[in-house]
């Protein structure tokens, strides 16, 4: 089974500076993984989308970038704005079936003003 | 469009009360899937559709029921509440049917089952 992990839980940062938020995943045989922001008590949005044959995606000041020989997605966000508090999760859908989807549990991040 | 709309937002069962959970799409989305997410763990599949009369089981599907009569709705159907189905579940969308795509999320109904 696929196992996502997301380090850190948590994140406080202060405003203006670049981050990066890290994914792994156990099963380098996906279809694509996908990278959300969740605001508190709302539903998840999606950010961007890295098919398997990908190595980046890139929307304003995001980029994401997969490695699927290590294993690994990170999520780059450039001068970071209080406006990006949010838990970010990435999910990973295994080629084995590309409709199932697993998750992480999410990096907590807050910009502070 | 709406989008992804879930029905109600906030239920409190007791044990042993069942339920139904509506979830409805308005953009002609062939796939979508039902998720819980419960605190400080990412969220988990229970059932997902890929079209109208197909379903099919995900990671976490025990004591859930789905069906798929038409394209918009996808309702999640509690048999028998329990205490650990206290969770906050997901409807979420996907314009791709089998071969996977961005979805859309719906926001959410919060359930306590006492």
């Amino acid at each position: 089974k696929q196992e996502v992990t997301q380090i850190p839980a948590a994140l406080s940062v202060p405003e203006g500076e670049n981050l990066v938020l890290n994914c792994s995943f156990t099963d380098s045989a996906i279809y694509n993984l996908q990278w959300f922001r969740q605001d508190p008590g709302k539903g998840l949005t999606s950010l961007l989308l890295i098919q398997s044959s990908q190595r980046e995606q890139t929307s304003g000041r995001l980029n994401a970038s997969l490695d699927k020989s290590s294993g690994r997605s990170t999520l780059y966000i450039a001068a970071s704005q209080p406006g990006d508090s949010a838990t970010y999760l990435c999910a990973v859908s295994p080629l084995s079936n590309f409709n199932k989807f697993y998750f992480g549990s999410g990096t907590k991040l807050n910009v502070k003003p | 469009n709406a989008g992804v709309t879930q029905t109600p937002k906030f239920q409190v069962l007791k044990t042993g009360q069942s339920m139904t959970l509506q979830c409805a799409q308005d953009m002609n989305h062939e796939y979508m899937s039902w998720y819980r997410q419960d605190p400080g763990m990412g969220l988990r599949l229970i059932h997902y559709s890929v079209g109208a009369g197909i379903t099919d089981q995900g990671e976490v599907p025990n004591g859930y029921n789905v069906s798929r009569s038409t394209t918009e709705d996808f309702p999640l159907r509690l048999l028998s509440a329990a205490p650990s189905q206290t969770s906050v579940y997901f409807c979420a969308s996907s314009p791709l049917a089998g071969v996977g795509g961005a979805q859309y999320f719906g926001p959410g109904t919060r359930l306590l089952v006492l």
